[in-house]
């Protein structure tokens, strides 16, 4: 049972774009700035793609941004290409006293 | 460039021990956070440990609470994990994570190193 909830799976066509839902509550997503994403291919470590919900790192690329809305961030991934097949993972800084920062279960990208 | 590797994972029986170790260099690691996170098999991320840049604040996930002790050496760069009375749900590949700010992103991660604990 992970704090933050994403799809499972998302997928789309090369080109086309897709987004990916991570919801929270207000002692997390909602409460703080702290929301950032990444992107893991199979056998990898996780690579920081988002910060601060909206802020890309330096190499990033720009097909990537981030948003918030209440309790629930947002990962786009514009113009769909191979690569990006990957799991997703959000994560948030929370105020719970029995932890620090929660993840995501997780999103499987399929580029069709 | 950073870099950041973790060692000594393995295969232990359940209730063994081990000491993870996380060398780094490329960076002042004084000066930064740093975290542990472990990845079940086919599963999704969790966050195990937190450690301020001076090590006299720490914080771990319930789940190895009691049982996990997380310390630092930064004169030798190195970030560690002490993991006692192992579980089976142990198993995972363990990754050290370097830390922007409290609470930030993780901004740059070790390879990990997988932990089996069977009998």
């Amino acid at each position: 049972h992970s704090a933050l909830t994403q799809p499972a799976s998302v997928s789309g066509s090369p080109g086309q774009s897709t987004t990916i839902s991570c919801t929270g509550t207000s002692s997390d997503v909602g409460g703080y700035n702290f929301v950032s994403w990444y992107q893991q291919h199979p056998g990898k470590a996780p690579k920081l793609i988002i910060y601060d919900v909206s802020n890309r790192p330096p190499g990033v690329s720009n097909r990537f941004s981030g948003s918030k809305s209440g309790n629930t961030a947002s990962l786009t991934i514009s113009g769909l290409q191979a690569e990006d097949e990957a799991d997703y993972y959000c994560k948030s800084y929370t105020s719970n006293n029995t932890r620090y920062v929660v993840f995501g279960g997780g999103t499987k990208v399929t580029v069709l | 460039e950073v870099q950041m590797e973790e060692s000594g994972g393995g295969l232990i029986q359940p209730g063994g021990s081990l000491r993870l170790s996380c060398s780094t260099s490329g960076f002042p690691f004084r000066g930064y956070r740093m975290n542990w996170v472990r990845q079940a098999p086919g599963k999704g991320l969790e966050w195990v440990s937190y450690i301020s840049s001076s090590g006299s604040t720490k914080h771990y996930a319930d789940s190895v609470k009691g049982r996990f002790t997380i310390s630092r050496d930064n004169a030798k760069n190195s970030l560690y994990l002490q993991m006692n009375s192992l579980r089976t749900d142990d198993t995972a590949v363990y990754y050290c994570a370097r830390e922007l700010e409290y609470g930030g992103p993780f901004d740059d991660w070790g390879q990990g190193t997988l932990v089996t604990v069977s009998t």
